[in-house]
């Protein structure tokens, strides 16, 4: 089962910032919090990923809470091209060492011209 | 350079016939996914390789699936009898080595459909 909660959709303007929730309260301390996302026909993307502290990329920023237990992917300024399905994962440990993503259904982003 | 790629792309066959689907990790990743996305479902995994290691086929549904890999090269995902419900697409990520911080690039997937 997939360890994380988001919603299911959200709409934001052309060129307004972003802000994407997670919730992972079952998080361990040894969890990273990934996040990928999944434009129309293709497969998914690497955005960015964290453990405690905020992380920036040239794609977004993740804000992560004090307690781990939720965090915010950042899109500073949605373009068109932002719109897609947004996942939050977190590594789920398998068997032989295994490092899993668990997928939920993400958040569908749509950005409004 | 070149990302993971899969073949075929689409993939039509009637019930009960075996397809094969095939994935081209980028060079020199060690660590290679298999996963079944559903219509407007999350990602769904099914085995993973890591070098030489036997594979995590935790995920596989039934012993229908199968899957293979040849060192650090090719996979093939095998699904025999083939039934309506592994309709799906299925997409294949390859990561420079075992751990779960390396990112994972994705394939386009192949779009399985049984009629």
């Amino acid at each position: 089962d997939a360890k994380t909660t988001q919603p299911n959709s959200m709409e934001s303007n052309e060129e307004e910032p972003v802000h994407l929730p997670c919730n992972h309260s079952t998080i361990s301390g040894t969890d990273y919090i990934h996040w990928y996302r999944q434009l129309p026909s293709q497969g998914p993307e690497y955005v960015i990923h964290g453990l405690t502290s905020n992380v920036n990329n040239r794609m977004a920023s993740l804000a992560i809470a004090e307690d781990r237990k939720s965090s915010t992917l950042i899109l500073h300024r949605a373009t068109l091209r932002d719109a897609a399905v947004y996942y939050c994962i977190l590594r789920d440990v398998g068997t032989s060492g295994t490092y899993k993503y668990i997928f939920g259904t993400g958040t569908r982003l749509k950005v409004l011209a | 350079g070149a990302g993971v790629s899969q073949s075929p792309s689409n993939k039509v066959t009637e019930k009960g016939k075996d397809v094969e689907l095939r994935c081209d990790p980028i060079s020199g990743h060690t660590a290679l996914y298999w996963y079944r996305q559903r219509l407007g479902q999350g990602l769904e995994f099914l085995i993973y390789f890591q070098g030489n290691s036997a594979p995590d086929k935790s995920g596989l549904p039934s012993d229908r699936f199968s899957a293979e890999r040849t060192g650090e090269s090719v996979s093939t995902l095998t699904i025999q009898r083939t039934q309506q419900e592994d309709s799906a697409v299925y997409l294949c990520a390859s990561s420079l080595i075992k751990g779960g911080n390396q990112p994972q690039h994705f394939g386009d997937g192949t779009r399985l459909s049984i009629l």
